[in-house]
C-alpha cells in the first residue's frame, strides 16, 4: 500500500498570507489527523477528520481549519499567518481514529516569513 | 492534569545497549505508544504497550508498568542509523470520541561511533 502523501512539502509565506495544504491518507484509512511540530512545542494536535466530519479538535485558534473529502483525502488552511505559525505540519491517517496507531506523511515544512 | 515526561537528550555508543525512560500522568490510561522520528521526517510506529510487561521486536524492546506511570524503551545492538528522536505517546480516556493521545516532547538519541 502506498503511503500518506502531503503537498506541497516545503512552503514559503509572508506574515497575513494564507495557506493550504493537502494530505492524502492511506488506502481504506478514513481518519486524517493533522499536527503542528515545533521544536519547543513537540507535536500538537490540530484536529481529527473521519467519514468527512471534524471528529475531534485540539487547542488552535480558528485561523487553523481543514475539511475532509468523500476520497478522505484532507486539506488544511491556515488563514492570517503569523511568524509563530513556522512549523513542520504533519498529516496522520488511521483506519480507526486519532487514538490509534498514525501513519505520518513526510510533512509540510511552512516558513512564514 | 495530564503529562508526559522523557529526557531531551541522550547519547550512546554503537553497538551498546541505551533504555530510554517516559513517565507519564493522565486520568484514563489506554495504552503507550513508542515512535521514532529522524531529522527532517515523519514519525514511525515501533510499538504499543496496552498492559504490564516487556514487548520484544528484534533490537528494539518496550515495556509498561502502569502502576507506576513507567515505560520505557530499549534499544540493542545499537546502530548509527538508530539516531533519532524517540516520542512517547500515551492514549487516555476509554473507547469512542473521549480518547486523545497525549505526546511527549521527545527523546533526542545521538549514536557515536
Amino acid at each position: 500500500k502506498a503511503g500518506v502523501t502531503q503537498t506541497p512539502r516545503y512552503l514559503i509565506k509572508t506574515r497575513g498570507q494564507q495557506v493550504t495544504l493537502s494530505c492524502s491518507p492511506i488506502s481504506g484509512h478514513r481518519s486524517v489527523s493533522w499536527y503542528q511540530q515545533t521544536p519547543g512545542q513537540g507535536l500538537q494536535f490540530l484536529f481529527e477528520y473521519f467519514s468527512e466530519t471534524q471528529r475531534n479538535k485540539g487547542n488552535f485558534p480558528g485561523r487553523f481549519s481543514g475539511r475532509q473529502f468523500s476520497n478522505s483525502r484532507s486539506e488544511m488552511n491556515v488563514s492570517t499567518l503569523e511568524l509563530g505559525d513556522s512549523a513542520l505540519y504533519l498529516c496522520a491517517s488511521s483506519f480507526q481514529g486519532f487514538a490509534d496507531t498514525q501513519y505520518f506523511g513526510p510533512g509540510t515544512r511552512l516558513t512564514v516569513l | 492534569g495530564q503529562n508526559i515526561d522523557q529526557p531531551t537528550e541522550m547519547t550512546a555508543t554503537e553497538g551498546a545497549i541505551v533504555q530510554i525512560n517516559c513517565t507519564y500522568q493522565t486520568s484514563g490510561f489506554n495504552g503507550l505508544f513508542w515512535y521514532q522520528q529522524h531529522a527532517g521526517e515523519a514519525p514511525t510506529f515501533l510499538s504499543y504497550n496496552v498492559l504490564d510487561g516487556l514487548e520484544e521486536k528484534g533490537r528494539f524492546s518496550s515495556f509498561l508498568s502502569r502502576s507506576k506511570g513507567y515505560s520505557y524503551l530499549l534499544l540493542k545492538e545499537l546502530q548509527m542509523k538508530d539516531s533519532a528522536s524517540y516520542l512517547c505517546a500515551v492514549r487516555d480516556g476509554l473507547a469512542g470520541n473521549n480518547r486523545k493521545l497525549i505526546w511527549g516532547l521527545g527523546t533526542s538519541l545521538a549514536v557515536n561511533p
